[in-house]
């Protein structure tokens, strides 16, 4: 199984940062990669796929970039709805599909 | 609008059955491939299973393998997961979630899930 592992696992911002979110495949998975924002007590909420496209409706504020094993979102301006966890997934290679660990970003 | 409602979730004891079920509304049921995707309290996502538009391939992770039976009723508009044999480590609040495709990319929408506690 590809493994997925996220970094940093939890990270603490200001409103108006620059944040970036590293996701790294275990090999290589093309540009088979969404990106997730989960709030607490909600659903997941995709917000890329194929890397680096933007889901509609999902403010341009939020990239993505990379291919093969390394991965990166990045929000240019963090603003406070942004605090949330987020979760990169696989899906070139299957079963089973996988998830990173996730990342936290807290309020600093 | 997409619409994923998932329901079927409770306390059971180890070794016991559910079945969960999600209610699909506001897009061609039919058209997609569909997901179910776990959470343990505290943690992160875990794929569980996959069936594609049509119920003709299904696949599992690992751990839910032989147990769990993900099934699809396309004129009910209604997505199962049958779940034998629990164990602790099966309580998580339980998401369904619509693949973009008809058989398996990414879930793009998801229903707000439903807990199942395994616990005696």
């Amino acid at each position: 199984a590809i493994q997925l592992t996220q970094s940093p696992s939890s990270l603490s911002a200001s409103v108006g940062d620059r944040v970036t979110i590293t996701c790294r495949a275990s090999q290589g998975i093309s540009s088979a990669l969404a990106w997730y924002q989960q709030k607490p007590g909600k659903a997941p909420k995709l917000l890329m796929y194929d890397a680096s496209t933007l889901e509609s409706g999902v403010p341009s504020r939020f990239s993505g970039s990379g291919s093969a094993t390394d991965f990166t979102l990045t929000i240019s301006s963090l603003q406070p709805e942004d605090f949330a966890t987020y979760y990169c997934q696989q899906f070139h290679s299957y079963p089973p599909l996988t998830f990173g660990g996730g990342t936290k970003v807290e309020i600093k | 609008q997409v619409q994923l409602v998932e329901s079927g979730g409770g306390v059971v004891q180890p070794g016991r059955s559910l079945r969960l079920s999600c209610a699909a509304s506001g897009f061609t049921f039919s058209n997609n491939g569909m997901h179910w995707v776990r959470q343990a309290p505290g943690k992160g996502l875990e794929w569980v299973a996959v069936i594609w538009y049509d119920g003709s391939t299904k696949y599992y992770a690992d751990s839910v393998k032989g147990r769990f039976t993900i099934s699809r009723d396309n004129s009910k508009d209604t997505l199962y997961l049958q779940m034998n044999n629990l164990r602790g480590e099966d309580t998580a609040v339980y998401y369904c979630a619509r693949d973009p495709t008809m058989i398996v990319m990414y879930p793009d929408y998801w229903g707000q899930g439903t807990l199942v506690t395994v616990s005696s």
